[in-house]
This record gives C-alpha cells, structure tokens and sequence, in this order.
C-alpha cells in the first residue's frame, strides 16, 4: 500500500499570497496523482489530476508538479474562496486506492 | 448537466444492515467505473470499494471486506453499496465519485451520512 503523506497540516497564508501544498508517496506514484479541494460542508472537488493537469473549469492559479514520491500543489494568488482543505490521492498502486490526511489552509 | 445523487444514509444500530444508492445523471453511465469514498466527522478521505463500467471487476478495502458489497445497474444508470453486519466505525458521509484514468475521481456527489450507534 502506498501511503500519502501532506505537508503541513495547517498552511496560514494572506489573500493574495502564494500558498505551497507538499505531498509525499511512500514509493512511487509516478504521475498518477490528484489533487482535490474540500469546502466545509461540501464534497470533494477535482482541482489536478496526472500530477499536473488541471480539471475542468479549474483556475490557472492552481498548479501541480512532481512526480515519483515527490509532489506540490500551488496556489500563486490566494483568493478568499481558496481557503480549504486539500487532499492528494494516489492511483499508481491500487487497490488500495490512498488518500493524504489533508492539508488545511486558513486565513492568516 | 453531470451530477450524482447519492441517498439511503440513516442511522441504524450495530450489526444492522444498509444499501446506499447513487444515481448518474447526464453523462453516459455504463461507460464508467464508480467509486465510494467515506469520511469520518472531522477525518480524511478513505476509499471504500470501486467496480468497473460493466460491473466485472470490483475491489473493497480491507476494512470492509466481506461486509459491503458494490453492485450497479447500468439499465436505471444506478450504483449500490449493499453494507451488513455494520459497526460503529463505519459512520461516515459516503460519497460515490466517477472513475476516470485509472482511478481518479472527477465528479462526486454531495454524500450521504450513514451513523452506527445503539
């Protein structure tokens, strides 16, 4: 099983700053990793799929990059609708198909 | 437009039995496989079981294997999670989700809550 491992667990950045989100494979995903974003009270959303792509409809201020076990979301301009939890899953390995513990990013 | 709708989340007590349904809509259903994904108040995402387009293939997590069974019907475009003998740690909001390209999820529905408790 491969397991995912988020970094930090709590992100406070200003609106309007860059935010990093980390995320660690226990062996290699290569780039079949995704990204998704949580609001309080909703599901899920897809922001970044293939390690870089992002998904329909997604702002071109989230990035993704990396690959192997190494990967990071960016966010450049934080806007106040950003604040979230974010999520990265593998699907190199499966089953079982893993999820990171989340990140949370909050206003500072 | 896409959209899933999940229904059938309640509480029940433990050992008891539940199925969970998820319904697609505007999108061609037989041709992908689905996804249930759970989140336990306050917790991550944790993948729970996923079956193929035609139904042929299907995986659980260890956590729930052997208790919940994963079935579709691609003539009512309906998915459902058959869950028995259920326990205190399976409450959750159930989400089932699209699968595409080998296992990442790009639509989901809003959740149904399931709650084990005597």
């Amino acid at each position: 099983e491969i397991v995912m491992t988020q970094s930090p667990a709590t992100l406070s950045v200003s609106p309007g700053e860059r935010a990093t989100l980390s995320c660690r494979a226990s062996q290699s995903a290569s780039s079949n990793l995704a990204w998704y974003q949580q609001k309080p009270g909703q599901a899920p959303r897809l922001l970044i799929y293939g390690a870089s792509t992002r998904a329909t409809g997604i702002p071109v201020r989230f990035s993704g990059s990396g690959s192997g076990t190494e990967f990071s979301l960016t966010i450049s301009r934080l806007q106040s609708e950003d604040f979230a939890v974010y999520y990265c899953q593998q699907y190199n390995n499966w089953p079982p198909w893993t999820f990171g513990q989340g990140t949370k990013v909050e206003i500072k | 437009q896409v959209q899933l709708v999940e229904s059938g989340g309640g509480v029940v007590q433990p050992g008891m039995s539940l199925t969970l349904s998820c319904g697609g809509f505007g999108f061609t259903f037989s041709t992908y496989g689905m996804f249930w994904v759970r989140q336990t108040p306050g917790q991550g995402l944790e993948w729970v079981t996923i079956i193929s387009n035609d139904g042929s293939n299907k995986y659980y997590a260890d956590s729930v294997k052997g208790r919940f069974t994963i079935s579709r019907d691609n003539s009512k475009n309906i998915l459902h999670l058959q869950m028995n003998n259920l326990r205190a740690e399976d409450t959750a909001v159930y989400y089932c989700a699209r699968a595409r390209d080998g296992g990442h999820m790009d639509v989901w529905g809003k959740g149904t809550t399931v709650t084990v408790s005597s």
